[in-house]
């Protein structure tokens, strides 16, 4: 079956603009994640979605970053005034379910951002 | 916080060979251990995983084992092939939390 999506691919913004990226799980999942990857280093966690509520927000790095899965399925990672630190590959990831019973998680191809 | 460090960094091997990659964690809660590997422009892929209540688990010619009084988890490859060639991580997270990554190998198989 189809896996996560995440659009756009790539994204080029200059810095103080505003961006968004979408993501669309595997159906029926409903548990979705937001990681941020730098280059040459592992996906950093910022924000867990079990359904429409976030579970765990922890990882936004400041106010700027802000999410939404108003239906419960596919995720917008939202990104004010962005700053040239912002760029990198941001990854979303989905599982069955967050809670003990389902633990894989799996990734979509991410969105690379450039921030100019 | 969970904290998982893993070595080397790089690792060359020749076709055939065996390859070994570590990670240590340090959250004694942490339950789930999963290999991804990541190919160049692409997300990562779920290789194999393992959960504490198992010391070891194979798939063909990939295998991780765990110990969990020493906090670590390795993964190996045998048999490696030009096509094994990508970047490894590691990861733990307990149930209901997030994925904590290691940095990352570069994992070279020259024929």
């Amino acid at each position: 079956g189809a896996g996560v999506s995440q659009t756009p691919s790539n994204k080029v913004t200059e810095k103080g603009k505003y961006v968004e990226l979408r993501c669309d799980p595997i159906s029926g999942h409903t548990a979705l994640y937001w990681y941020r990857q730098s280059l040459g280093q592992g996906p950093e966690f910022l924000i867990y979605f079990q359904g429409t509520g976030a579970a765990d927000d922890s990882g936004l790095p400041n106010d700027r970053f802000f999410a939404v899965r108003p239906e419960g399925s596919v995720s917008t990672l939202k990104i004010q005034r962005t700053e040239r630190g912002d760029s990198a590959v941001y990854l979303c990831a989905s599982s069955l379910t967050g809670g003990l019973s389902s633990y894989e998680q799996y990734f979509g191809p991410g969105t690379r951002l450039t921030v100019t | 916080g969970e904290n998982v460090e893993q070595h080397p960094s790089t690792l060359s091997v020749q076709e055939g060979d065996s390859a070994v990659i570590k990670c240590t964690y340090s959250d004694s809660a942490s339950n789930y251990f999963p290999w991804y590997k990541q190919e160049l422009g692409k997300g990562p892929q779920l290789i194999i995983d393992i959960r504490s209540n198992v010391g070891e688990k194979k798939d063909q010619r990939i295998a991780v084992t765990l110990n969990k009084t020493a906090k670590h988890f390795s993964l190996h490859i045998t048999e490696t092939q030009p096509e094994d060639s990508a970047v490894y991580f590691c990861a733990a997270r307990q149930a209901g939390t997030a994925l904590i990554f290691g940095k990352g190998t570069t994992l070279s198989v020259s024929s």
